[in-house]
This record gives C-alpha cells, structure tokens and sequence, in this order.
C-alpha cells in the first residue's frame, strides 16, 4: 500500500492564480481531510470528507473548495490564491470504524505552497 | 482561549534524559486523545493513542487526567532519534471526527 499520495510536493503561485492539490489514499478509508500548517503551528482543518459525494467545511474553509467523486481521491482547489494561503497542506485519511484505533489518521507527506 | 495548549519548548536535553510534557485541553466534552510525533518538513505519525487507565509503550508513557483536562507524555532514555515535535491532539467532534492539534512541543536530545 502507498498509504496517502499528495502531488505536487511544491509549487509557488502568484496572486489571483489558481490549483488544485492532488491527494489519493489507496487503504479504502471513507473519511478524508485537508489541513494546512503554518510555521510554528498546529494543524487546522479546512474540509473534510465522510465519503464519495459528501463533503464539509472545517475551521478554515475560505478561499478553498473540495470534491470526493471517489472513495480514494480528494482534490483541494484554490482559487484566487493570496499571499495567506502560503502554508503547508496535508491530506489524511482514516477508517470509519473497527478496532480501538480507529481514530487514527493517517497523512500524506504534504503540499509546501508559497504565494507570491 | 486555546482548544489544545501545549509549551512550544524547545526542551533540550541530554541523551539518557527523562522528559516530560504536558498539554491541556479547554473541552470537557473531548473524547479521544493522542500523541503525533512531527519531524522537521515531515508529515504527523501517531506515536501513541492516550486511555484514562494510562498506558506505556516502551520508553513512552502517556496519562490523561479527565478531571483537569491534560494529558501528559513522557519519555524514558531519551535518544538522539526522539529529537522531534510532539503534538497533542484531541478529539473534540464526534460528528466528523477531525482532530484538534496543538501546535506542538519541540524536543532536542543532544549527544
């Protein structure tokens, strides 16, 4: 199992433009999540995802947009990027049920974004 | 007022050390509670899940004090390899299950 694949690992973008951040967990989990992590901070949740077709705003939801048209993706857009959103971006997934762990989330290795 | 404080650090130790940290939670409500570790540029790994019994594994041991709301982890040993961030989480939503980060005790175990 590759566990949770972000793409791409950096990218710089100028102000007003916009992308789209990649993320795929190939371990069949049905709840997924998008932070971002600014120096010297903790995580905090922008969207997450109970499955295929159901998503929601977290604690920083604006100025981004989710989609979950499959179990194994969850693509983060930005639009109009600005100079805030420079930050590092993690996906993460985790089992909806099952043993005492279930509660464990598991993370990709990160997207760093810097904008200009 | 913070959901998850945590001291930034940074503790710096030696190796063999005994190392403790603590973080406190605002929510009386909050049901699960964990250790990530975080190394630099990297993404967060669970190191430990936290029961109200307490529970060890290894040289880390951590405990959850329900009636004062904070949760403590220590470290036996300390290795060159503990050198990391410690992140205490909790979970305050039991909708959607997302986790609330502390932003993490910084440790540096010296040789």
């Amino acid at each position: 199992n590759a566990g949770v694949t972000q793409t791409p690992k950096f990218r710089i973008l100028k102000i007003g433009q916009s992308m789209t951040l990649q993320c795929t967990q190939d371990m069949n989990h049905n709840y997924m999540y998008w932070y971002r992590q600014d120096p010297g901070m903790g995580l905090k949740l922008i969207y997450y995802s109970v499955g295929a077709g159901i998503t929601d705003k977290g604690e920083v939801p604006n100025g981004y947009n989710v989609s979950r048209s499959t179990t194994e993706d969850f693509p983060l857009r930005l639009e109009l990027a600005a100079p805030s959103q420079t930050s590092v971006y993690f996906c993460a997934s985790r089992r909806t049920s099952g043993s005492p762990s279930y509660n464990e989330q598991f993370f990709g290795p990160g997207t760093r974004l810097t904008v200009l | 007022r913070k959901e998850v404080e945590q001291d930034p650090g940074p503790f710096n130790v030696p190796e063999g050390a005994t190392v403790a940290f603590n973080c406190t939670y605002s929510n009386s409500a909050s049901q699960s509670f964990f250790w990530y570790r975080q190394d630099c540029r990297k993404e967060p790994k669970l190191l430990m899940s936290v029961y109200s019994s307490g529970n060890e594994d290894g040289r880390f041991t951590a405990q959850l004090n329900r009636a004062s709301q904070y949760i403590s982890l220590l470290i036996r040993d300390s290795k060159l390899s503990d050198s990391a961030t410690y992140l205490c989480v909790v979970n305050l939503d039991t909708g959607r299950r997302a986790l609330t980060f502390g932003s993490g005790t910084r440790l540096q175990v010296q040789p």
